[in-house]
């Protein structure tokens, strides 16, 4: 079966500083994975997916990710942070499925 | 291009009352997925649904029901709530042909008293 590990449940980080969020999945065979963000009272918004092809995956708001298959990860980073960035990230993974296992979620917390 | 449109936006319901939900996706998105998103137990996935076929199922239990209607539009239904039932529904839809992740709804914010 597949999981998904996100290791942070609240990253705090000072405005225009770098931010790394990290998500490792497990499973045997070939997965989509994809990062998601949600605001307050909202649903889900796609930031990005990797699907196949380049490992670098650069999404929406100046984020990006690196797939990494030996190490079974998928790390959301941006360079540098806005206020408006204070959200949850959730991490998720497909295994060529309609269906999406999610992480536990992590809470980035934008301070000026 | 509408996105993906759950009604009610909040609801409130009594203990072992039923409750509907509504959930109408992108046009041209034929399969719809429901999740539920609690803080303790996180998002889970409850079902899918792709050209009125219920396609996938998660491990809850027969009180939590679904079906997709010809136009794509779904509706899941909770019976019997539960004080437990208590949650966030998320609605998503995708493409048929290919997934390549979804669209989320607003979704609704379901609280039994």
């Amino acid at each position: 079966a597949q999981s998904v590990t996100q290791l942070d449940s609240q990253v705090p980080v000072f405005e225009e500083a770098p931010v790394e969020l990290r998500c490792n999945y497990s499973s045997s065979v070939s997965v989509y994975l994809f990062w998601y963000v949600q605001y307050p009272n909202q649903g889900l918004q796609l930031l990005l997916k990797y699907l196949s092809g380049s490992t670098l995956v650069k999404g929406i708001n100046g984020f990006e990710a690196e797939f990494n298959k030996s190490q079974t990860s998928f790390h959301l980073r941006k360079p540098s942070v806005h206020i408006s960035d204070t959200a949850e990230y959730f991490c998720a993974v497909s295994v060529q499925s309609y269906k999406l296992i999610f992480g536990s979620g992590t809470r980035l917390l934008v301070r000026p | 291009k509408a996105g993906v449109t759950q009604t009610p936006r909040y609801l409130i319901k009594t203990r072992g009352q039923q409750v509907t939900l509504s959930c109408s996706p992108i046009s041209g998105h034929r399969s719809v997925s429901w999740y539920q998103q609690t803080p303790g137990q996180g998002l889970q996935f409850l079902f899918e649904y792709f050209s009125e076929t219920q396609r996938n199922k998660g491990n809850f239990p027969g009180r939590f029901s679904g079906r997709q209607f010809s136009n794509s539009r779904s509706e899941m239904n909770v019976s019997t709530l539960e004080l437990g039932d208590s949650a966030l529904y998320l609605c998503a839809s995708s493409l048929d042909q290919g997934f390549d992740g979804y669209t989320f709804g607003s979704g609704t914010r379901l609280t039994v008293v």
